[in-house]
């Protein structure tokens, strides 16, 4: 059973500051690892599924990194703004279900 | 992507009444969705894959009898919470792998909010 864990909880950041989380996961049975990106009442965004160790995705301000040797992915945030408040969401999977960490969330302050 | 409506968003019942909540696959023909639920200061954890013209496959711990899962057709997966109580207030969301392979990620409807007074 894969455990998923994220951290820190929640982050407050002033904007224009650059941030990042952290995702760890048991790196046995590794299939992949999704970030996805929670607004309040909204539906989860998907931002980055990765795969292979050393994988880097960006995807404008946002980027992640995957080591499955030593299981654990980061997502950083670069020159946070106020729209980038949510919560991140990761999670791992060694078949087809995902399972997900509790998130961390993000406010940046203006 | 793959567009995903979830309805309602929010419902309050009574103790021992049903509730049926839906998730369609508007642009995109689902053979396969996935029910969550969420508990104050926890994951998002799987309670069931919902497969269209088949029996849903439920995780270990979820009554199957309690959350009844129905996926009549490629766009269309409900869940109804049967005789509910209110340990079953909760968040509910369902979710659908994305276009050709699970590279895009899974889309998600934006859940129910149920409580149960």
């Amino acid at each position: 059973i894969l455990n998923v864990e994220q951290s820190p909880q929640s982050l407050h950041v002033q904007e224009g500051d650059s941030t990042n989380f952290t995702c760890s996961f048991p790196s046995s049975n590794f299939y992949a690892l999704h970030w996805y990106r929670w607004e309040t009442a909204k539906s989860p965004e998907a931002l980055f599924v990765m795969t292979l160790n050393g994988d880097e995705k960006k995807k404008g301000r946002i980027s992640a990194t995957l080591n499955t040797k030593e299981g654990y992915s980061y997502l950083y945030i670069k020159g946070s703004q106020p729209e980038d408040s949510a919560t991140y969401l990761c999670a791992a999977t060694n078949t087809d279900k995902l399972i997900f960490g509790t998130g961390t969330r993000l406010q940046v302050f203006p | 992507g793959a567009v995903v409506s979830q309805h309602p968003s929010r419902v309050i019942c009574k103790s021992g009444t049903s509730v049926k909540i839906e998730c369609r696959s508007l642009d995109f023909q689902a053979t396969t969705m996935f029910w969550y639920r969420q508990f104050p200061k926890q994951s998002l954890m799987l309670m069931a894959t919902s497969n269209e013209g088949s029996k849903a496959t439920y995780e270990q711990g979820v009554e199957k009898d309690k959350f009844l899962i129905n996926h009549a057709s490629l766009t269309l997966s409900t869940l109804t919470v049967t005789s509910a109580h209110p340990e079953d207030s909760s968040f509910y969301i369902c979710s659908v792998e994305g276009h050709s392979n699970s590279n895009y990620g899974y889309t998600f409807g934006s859940g129910t909010r149920l409580t149960v007074v």
